[in-house]
C-alpha cells in the first residue's frame, strides 16, 4: 500500500519569501502520480500542481514548482514570492496508474504567511 | 463552467439517524469520488463511481454507501450515524477514469456533525 508523509505540521513564512513544503512517499509501483492541493479555511481542495513518475522535468505552475527527487521518493512543493492568500493547509497526494481516481493523502502542512 | 456542487453545506444529525449527501460534478465529468476528512484520520478515500458503476471502495463499514445517477450526480448515504462520523465530506469529479494524469476537482464539502 502506498503512503504519503508530510513532516511539517505547521510553517511560517514571511510575505514575498519562498517556502518549501516537504512530502515523501512510499510505493513499490513504478507508475504513479503526485499532486499538491491547497485547502483554505472554506474547505474546498484546490489543485495546484501534478508530477508523473515518468516525467523527467520538474513540474511548474506559476509560483508553484515541484521538486521531484525520484530516488529519494520526495516531491516537495516550492512556493515562490509568498502572498497572504497562500495561508492555508497544503496536502500532498498520490495516485497509482491502476487505481482509478483514488488518491492517498498526506497529513497536511498548515502554512501561515506573515505580513 | 460551474464547479463541483455539494449540498447541503452543513448538517447536524443525531446518533442512530441516517443522512444523504449530494454531489453534482462539473458538466461532462463522469467520475465522482468521495473522501472523508477528520482531524484524527485526515483525508480518507470512501468510494468512486464512473458511469454509474462503483470502481473502488475504501476501508469503511457497510453503513457508508453511495450511488451515481445517469446524469453523473452522486449521493452518499450513511446509516446508523455514530459520533465518529462527524467530518467534512468532500466530493471530487473528473472527466477521466484515472487520476494518473488528470487532477480531481473538489467541491466545498458537506460538514456533518453528529450529536
Amino acid at each position: 500500500a502506498q503512503k504519503i508523509t508530510q513532516t511539517q505540521p505547521g510553517m511560517f513564512v514571511q510575505e514575498k519569501e519562498a517556502v518549501t513544503l516537504d512530502c515523501t512517499y512510499d510505493t513499490s509501483d513504478q507508475s504513479y502520480g503526485l499532486f499538491w492541493y491547497k485547502q483554505p479555511s472554506s474547505g474546498e481542495m484546490i489543485f495546484l500542481i501534478y508530477q508523473g513518475s515518468y516525467d523527467e522535468q520538474n513540474a511548474t505552475e506559476g509560483r508553484y514548482s515541484l521538486n521531484f527527487q525520484k530516488a529519494r521518493k520526495s516531491a516537495n512543493l516550492v512556493i515562490s514570492a509568498s502572498q497572504l492568500g497562500d495561508s492555508a493547509m497544503y496536502f500532498c497526494a498520490m495516485t497509482l496508474n491502476n487505481a482509478g481516481n483514488m488518491l492517498t493523502f498526506g497529513g497536511g502542512t498548515r502554512l501561515m504567511v506573515k505580513p | 463552467k460551474a464547479g463541483v456542487t455539494q449540498t447541503p453545506r452543513y448538517l447536524i444529525k443525531t446518533r442512530g439517524q441516517q443522512v444523504t449527501l449530494s454531489c453534482s460534478p462539473i458538466s461532462g465529468h463522469r467520475s465522482v469520488s468521495w473522501y472523508q476528512q477528520t482531524p484524527g484520520q485526515g483525508l480518507q478515500f470512501l468510494f468512486e463511481y464512473f458511469s454509474e458503476t462503483q470502481r473502488n471502495k475504501g476501508n469503511f463499514p457497510g453503513r457508508f454507501s453511495g450511488r451515481q445517477f445517469s446524469n453523473s450526480r452522486s449521493e452518499m448515504n450513511v446509516s446508523t450515524l455514530e459520533l465518529g462520523d462527524s467530518a467534512l465530506y468532500l466530493c471530487a469529479s473528473s472527466p477521466s477514469p484515472s487520476s494518473y494524469n488528470s487532477p480531481l476537482h473538489f467541491g466545498n464539502g458537506t460538514r456533518l456533525t453528529v450529536t
